[in-house]
């Protein structure tokens, strides 16, 4: 199993440019999440999803927006890029609330 | 929401050391609670976890403990190496959101 992974790793963005972060797991888990981490700093929740067609905002939703029509797949997109946008986003799934979350390696986006 | 805060937010020890991080949570309905370790450039990954219904783990060197009245809960690890050094997270899960503590930068010295 690859478990999760995650396109592009690193990547630059213009100010106002958008772009889709991609990720996928292959372990069938029903729940998906998309963090982002700021240099020196904890991970903070930007949205999640339960299963299939069902998405809900974490603690910093703006600027983002997310789908869920696979199982596998939960694409993260950012519509005109802002500079506090620079950080690096985790994806992580899960199989159910009180299990381990096993994330992905990580992209590394800089908006200049 | 639950707000979790950690402390301290770095750690320097001598090998063979013990390290202690001590977490506390706001929301009385969290249930689980979860250390990650973050090595410098890679993902978190976790090293053990504890429920509410349990007061204690322990996994080799490295143990939990959870005091649900005082709404805290710390992460224990013995007999430190510098394969130890990374920063450390803990978390505690209201509902279906895990939240996460700010980290504790470990540093375990030679």
């Amino acid at each position: 199993n690859a478990g999760v992974t995650q396109t592009p790793k690193f990547r630059i963005l213009k100010i106002g440019q958008s772009m889709t972060l991609q990720c996928t797991q292959d372990m069938n888990h029903n729940y998906m999440y998309w963090y982002r981490q700021d240099p020196g700093m904890g991970l903070k929740l930007i949205y999640y999803s339960v299963g299939a067609g069902i998405t809900d905002k974490g603690e910093v939703p703006n600027g983002y927006n997310v789908s869920r029509s696979t199982t596998e797949d939960f694409p993260l997109r950012l519509e005109l890029a802002a500079p506090s946008q620079t950080s690096v986003y985790f994806c992580a799934s899960s199989y159910d609330r009180y299990n381990e979350q096993f994330f992905g390696p990580g992209t590394r986006l800089t908006v200049l | 929401g639950e707000n979790v805060e950690q402390h301290p937010s770095t750690l320097s020890v001598q090998e063979g050391d013990s390290a202690v991080i001590k977490c506390t949570y706001s929301d009385s309905a969290s249930n689980y609670f979860p250390w990650y370790k973050q090595e410098l450039g890679k993902r978190p990954q976790l090293i053990i976890d504890i429920r509410s219904n349990v007061g204690e783990k322990k996994d080799q060197r490295i143990a939990v403990t959870l005091n649900k009245t005082a709404k805290h809960f710390s992460l224990h690890i013995t007999e430190t190496q510098p394969e130890d050094s990374a920063v450390y997270f803990c978390a505690a899960w209201a509902g279906n959101v895990l939240t996460f503590g700010g980290g504790t930068r470990l540093m375990v010295k030679p």
